[in-house]
């Protein structure tokens, strides 16, 4: 079982649509998970932390599910302007290293 | 403006040459990292530092080294013994560099190995 695996991709979605992404985990002992944005050619930014108790930020509504090493990421009313590689990342549970995901391309179309 | 500086943006090699990376931060973070990104990859590490003086290998350390000597700057020498250097490498640095710290990345380089 790869580290984080993600949703392949791509999605197509029109503007206003509800899209959502997957992300499964190897490694029980994991502590801290985040998604990131990566637009075309540019650096990695976070987008949100995923906490237990789920959490959501606008638009974006991510959750855990702990038991089944599960992270998910939910985008609402979507804009063109979230097109973007979507990233799970996930740390260890010991060591200090981030793990990403290859990422989920969406193209939000007018 | 606090921040990641990485430079050059692009940058062209011929084989068998070292080459040099530039990453910088004045965000006071005592962790940097650098990675790799190749076409339809996750980000692969490649070194992390998470103190100064201090540095430890990645997952991909095999023909890059780094140094830390001081705590703004992390560079990353890529070496004639990297097999294939074409990728786009990221710096990133953390506050403290324990699990769960958020990493903050700069805007990488391109580099091309001819």
């Amino acid at each position: 079982r790869k580290e984080v695996e993600q949703d392949p991709g791509p999605f197509n979605v029109p503007e206003g649509a509800t899209v959502a992404f997957n992300c499964t985990y190897s490694n029980s002992a994991s502590q801290s998970f985040f998604w990131y944005r990566q637009d075309c050619r540019k650096e990695p930014k976070l987008l949100m932390s995923v906490y237990s108790s789920g959490n959501e930020d606008g638009r974006f509504t991510a959750q855990l599910n702990r038991a089944s090493q599960y992270i998910s990421l939910l985008i609402r009313d979507s804009k063109l302007s979230d097109s973007a590689t979507y990233l799970c990342v996930v740390t260890g549970g010991s060591n200090y290293k981030l793990t990403f995901g290859k990422g989920t391309l969406l193209t939000v179309n007018p | 403006d606090g921040g990641i500086t990485q430079s050059p943006k692009y940058l062209f090699r011929k084989e068998g040459q070292n080459v040099t990376l530039s990453c910088e931060q004045n965000l006071n973070h005592d962790a940097m990292y650098w990675y790799r990104q190749d076409p339809g990859q996750g980000l692969r590490l490649i070194y992390y530092s998470q103190i100064v003086n201090d540095f430890q290998k990645g997952d991909i350390a095999e023909g890059y080294s780094v140094s830390r000597e001081k705590k703004e700057s992390f560079p990353l020498t890529v070496t004639s013994a990297q097999k294939n250097p074409t990728a786009f490498y990221l710096c990133a640095s953390s506050r403290w560099g324990r699990g769960g710290d958020e990493q903050f990345f700069g805007p990488g380089t391109r580099l091309t190995v001819l």
